[in-house]
């Protein structure tokens, strides 16, 4: 069955730096593209981040709202997605849900989420 | 950007009723919508992707339609099991959501 599980959430200061992690498991992950999702307290969702395959070169995308400040990035040999979030803002605070494109180009994949509190 | 809005915020409707919620993109994005579904504490599923098509295991009451600019999500004989949130979602060349319908049972 697939499988994404995060990792690596918690509570950090304004300005500070946090890396979350993401384990797939279940499909075959260097063909899938990658994607970070959040969802604020009591908000709707916001996409962060997109890292494709080797073949489309690991092309990275972000939202402009983390742009500057956030870093996706894969390692396919352990079937693991990461996001490297630096300069951390209250506004990060959000549970981040890691998804993957396994069919097609949409979110068919979806882990249960990493909370992160940007708190002072 | 592209400006993703859903309407309307909310609905509460009775079971066995027909439902239909609407996505209007800013720029004509084709068919480039997915649909997900989210209940409560849990993670966001996808029911619905380019714009027409039920992903694998969805129950065929929910049908997406649309195009260019905007888009549907009905539900047909809606369930208990259906009361949850639902966004739209650009799928080609930046993820935008929109901000959510809820639909309550009453």
């Amino acid at each position: 069955a697939v499988q994404l599980v995060e990792s690596g959430g918690g509570l950090v200061q304004p300005k500070e730096s946090l890396k979350i992690s993401c384990a797939a498991s279940g499909f075959t992950f260097s063909n899938a593209a990658m994607y970070w999702v959040r969802q604020a307290p009591g908000k709707g969702l916001e996409w962060v981040a997109r890292i494709r395959t080797k073949p489309n070169n690991y092309a990275t995308y972000y939202a402009d709202s983390v742009k500057g400040r956030f870093t996706i990035s894969r390692d396919d040999s352990k079937s693991m997605v990461y996001l490297q979030m630096d300069n951390l803002k209250t506004e990060d605070t959000a549970m981040y849900y890691c998804t993957a494109s396994i069919a097609a180009t949409v979110m068919d994949a979806w882990g249960q989420g990493a909370s992160v509190t940007v708190s002072s | 950007n592209i400006v993703m809005t859903q309407s309307p915020k909310s609905m509460s409707i009775s079971v066995g009723d027909r439902v239909t919620m609407n996505c209007k993109a800013s720029q004509n994005v084709g068919n480039n919508i997915a649909w997900y579904q989210q209940k409560p504490g849990q993670s966001p599923k996808l029911l619905i992707y380019y714009a027409s098509n039920r992903y694998t295991g969805v129950p065929d009451r929910f049908t997406g339609g649309g195009y260019g600019t905007d888009f549907t999500l009905t539900i047909n004989s809606v369930q208990a099991e259906d009361a949850a949130f639902y966004y739209c979602q650009r799928i080609y060349n930046s993820w935008t959501f929109g901000g959510g319908t809820k639909l309550e049972l009453k």
